[in-house]
């Protein structure tokens, strides 16, 4: 059965303490790799998406990175404005294209 | 103005009553999905559609029904709505892969329902 998994499922961070979240997979074929970000009762919004093993994403204090059964989404001194859940999914080759979504990791950052 | 808007954001209704979510897309995308939130178990496909008068069941279809209207409006109903369907509804938009870029889905600001 196709999964993807995002560790932790929490995590609490001082403001300026950088850290990482991982989403692993196991999908018989990568055609994207996808990073969201969802704020409670928001819709999520879109954030990178990776390819291909190797391939890196930045966008102000988050960089995603891929190998080829996991992405890493790097946090840079985060600010209590990156508060939110971090959504991966995952997009499979074919006529549908299945895109599988993680339960997500719910980063708090504090002041 | 939000590219993807959903309407109603919430709603409280009772078992066995029909409803119907809305979804509106301004970005010119073919595609348009509807997916169910749950706590604990993140966000799954009810329903897709590559244009049309292409639409799909996902892997949650039981007990919805969808309308795609026109290229830009894509509605999901519950003909007899029932406590197990209260969740968070999203509506999400593609474009058709031309390149890479354009698999990327977008979504809109979800409708909280609540079925008594």
């Amino acid at each position: 059965e196709d999964q993807v998994t995002q560790s932790p499922e929490a995590l609490r961070l001082q403001e300026g303490e950088s850290s990482s979240l991982n989403c692993s997979y196991t999908v018989s074929g990568l055609r994207g790799l996808f990073w969201y970000r969802q704020d409670p009762g928001k819709g999520p919004e879109f954030l990178f998406t990776l390819y291909s093993a190797g391939e890196e994403k930045e966008k102000e204090r988050l960089k995603a990175t891929l190998t080829k059964k996991e992405s890493f989404l790097h946090i840079t001194a985060p600010k209590p404005e990156d508060s939110a859940t971090y959504l991966c999914a995952v997009q499979e080759p074919g006529g549908y294209q299945k895109v599988t979504f993680g339960i997500g990791t719910k980063l708090q950052v504090i002041p | 103005d939000a590219d993807v808007t959903q309407t109603p954001r919430n709603r409280i209704t009772k078992t066995g009553k029909r409803i119907m979510l809305e979804c509106s897309q301004t970005k010119g995308h073919d595609r348009m999905y509807w997916y169910r939130q749950d706590p604990g178990l993140g966000l799954r496909l009810i329903y897709y559609s590559f244009d049309v008068k292409d639409i799909n069941k996902g892997e949650i279809s039981d007990g919805y029904s969808v309308s795609r209207q026109a290229q830009a409006k894509f509605s999901l109903s519950l003909e007899s709505a029932i406590p197990n369907q209260t969740a968070l509804y999203f509506c999400a938009t593609s474009g058709t892969p031309r390149n890479w870029a354009q698999e990327t889905q977008y979504f809109g600001p979800g409708t909280r329902l609540l079925v008594l």
